[in-house]
């Protein structure tokens, strides 16, 4: 069966440190990678996605960069953290075959101090 | 932005009773799907289902869609304490490949015991 890691599960940082995230799929080849946002109260927004190793489309202008650097394997980082960026933040994946439902990891808290 | 939107937005009801969720979205869609989340922790999914679909059934769930509206509900029959979690909406205009799911805000579902 297949299985998604996220870690840590919360980060404290101050402004102005750099982050790395990590997400790692289990149990599947080539699927599609997502990183999302969400903001305490709210629906998830949509940070960035991947459909294959090298590929990254960005949908919102950030503070953030991400990177696959292997099939299964999302990255999310920042070279200096504003106080905006603290969040929730959660990866996902599914496979690209249309109607497809994606599975989402346990998530990092980011706190910004 | 946020494409969906969902009603009410948090709903409390007592052990047994049913509960309904209702989302509204703005554009064309491939599927609409529902997803729950216990509190910190990652997106589970429920049900997806299609733009041809008008209904459709998991166990004690049931959602129907109503393309003409721009609508879909979720039901939530004979309802229990492990059912409450916030509960998403998420709309999929995408045929194939990556999904850039729109999620709604959520509605905040408290059964009381």
């Amino acid at each position: 069966s297949q299985t998604i890691h996220q870690w840590p599960a919360t980060l404290v940082q101050p402004v102005g440190s750099p982050l790395s995230l990590e997400c790692t799929v289990e149990g599947t080849s080539n699927p599609n990678l997502y990183w999302y946002r969400q903001a305490a109260g709210r629906g998830l927004q949509l940070l960035f996605y991947s459909v294959g190793i090298g590929q990254i489309s960005s949908e919102v202008p950030q503070n953030l960069s991400a990177s696959r650097p292997q099939d299964r394997q999302f990255i999310l980082s920042s070279k200096k953290l504003l106080l905006s960026d603290s969040g929730f933040y959660l990866c996902a994946w599914n496979m690209g075959l249309g109607n497809q439902p994606q599975h989402f990891g346990d998530g990092t808290r980011l706190s910004i101090l | 932005s946020q494409q969906g939107e969902e009603d009410p937005q948090a709903l409390s009801i007592q052990e047994g009773e049913n509960a309904t969720m209702n989302c509204s979205y703005k554009t064309s869609i491939n599927n609409l799907q529902w997803y729950r989340q216990n509190s910190g922790r990652g997106l589970v999914h429920l049900i997806l289902i299609r733009s041809n679909e008008r209904e459709k059934h998991s166990g004690r769930l049931r959602v129907t869609l109503d393309t003409s509206k721009k609508s879909s509900s979720l039901l939530i029959t004979a309802s229990r304490a492990a059912d409450t979690a916030s509960y998403f909406c998420a709309t999929d205009g995408a045929v194939m490949g990556a999904q850039k799911l729109v999620f709604g805000q959520g509605t905040r579902l408290t059964i009381n015991p």
